[in-house]
């Protein structure tokens, strides 16, 4: 089973400037396999990246995924104020599985 | 478009099943697989399986859940189920189904919160 392990646990930081978010996997996942969710309380969460690097439709280019083999990255440039949330990724090979989080708050 | 809808919030006793149900709409149901996802209060995604919705048969659980999970499909209402048994408190938490089996996830439906308490 391949454990996801995201950091930092939380991200404090103020509107306009830029997140980096990790999610470092226990054993290589091909970035073909590699998706990311942002998730606000009480709704489900919503998709931004799939594939590694490809926004969803509608997301704005503001997020952008990079990474291979067992570290990956969400960037999000120039925080809005609608985007401070939780942040999952998810790896969907043969055993789905997600990362424990990363809260980007404000600061 | 699509939209999945789940039923609403359960409490059941510990040692008792629930089951969710997550209805389809607005695509053809057979060409995506269905999953379930769970997050406890105040914590992370869990994935728990999915389901393939083309014939119902084939289906992937998540170790931790293997025995006591059981994922149907009925293909002439475009409905998913979950059931769960052998509940413990710590299966308290808001259940998720989602359109998709081995992929990631764009629609999702908008949860169900299951509360396990004497």
């Amino acid at each position: 089973e391949i454990v996801l392990t995201q950091s930092p646990g939380t991200l404090s930081l103020s509107p306009g400037e830029r997140a980096t978010l990790s999610c470092r996997a226990s054993e290589s996942v091909s970035s073909a396999y590699l998706a990311w969710y942002q998730q606000k309380p009480g709704q489900a969460p919503r998709l931004l990246i799939y594939g590694g690097s490809t926004r969803d439709t509608g997301i704005p280019d503001r997020f952008s995924g990079s990474g291979s083999e067992t570290d990956f990255t969400l960037t999000i440039t120039g925080l809005e104020p609608e985007d401070f949330a939780v942040y999952y990724c998810q790896q969907y090979g043969t055993s789905p599985g997600f990362g424990g989080g990363t809260k980007v708050e404000i600061k | 478009q699509a939209q999945l809808v789940q039923s609403g919030a359960e409490v059941q006793k510990p040692g008792a099943s629930v089951k969710v149900s997550c209805k389809a709409s607005g695509y053809t149901f057979s060409s995506y697989g269905i999953s379930w996802v769970r997050q406890a209060p105040g914590q992370g995604l869990e994935w728990m399986g999915w389901i393939s919705a083309y014939n119902g048969k084939t289906a992937k659980y998540a170790q931790k859940f293997q025995g006591r999970l059981t994922l149907t499909t009925n293909t002439s209402t475009s409905t998913a189920y979950m059931e769960l048994r052998s509940l413990t408190s710590d299966d308290t938490a808001v259940y998720y189904c989602a359109r998709g089996g081995n992929s990631w996830y764009v629609v999702w439906g908008q949860g169900t919160l299951v509360t396990v308490s004497s």
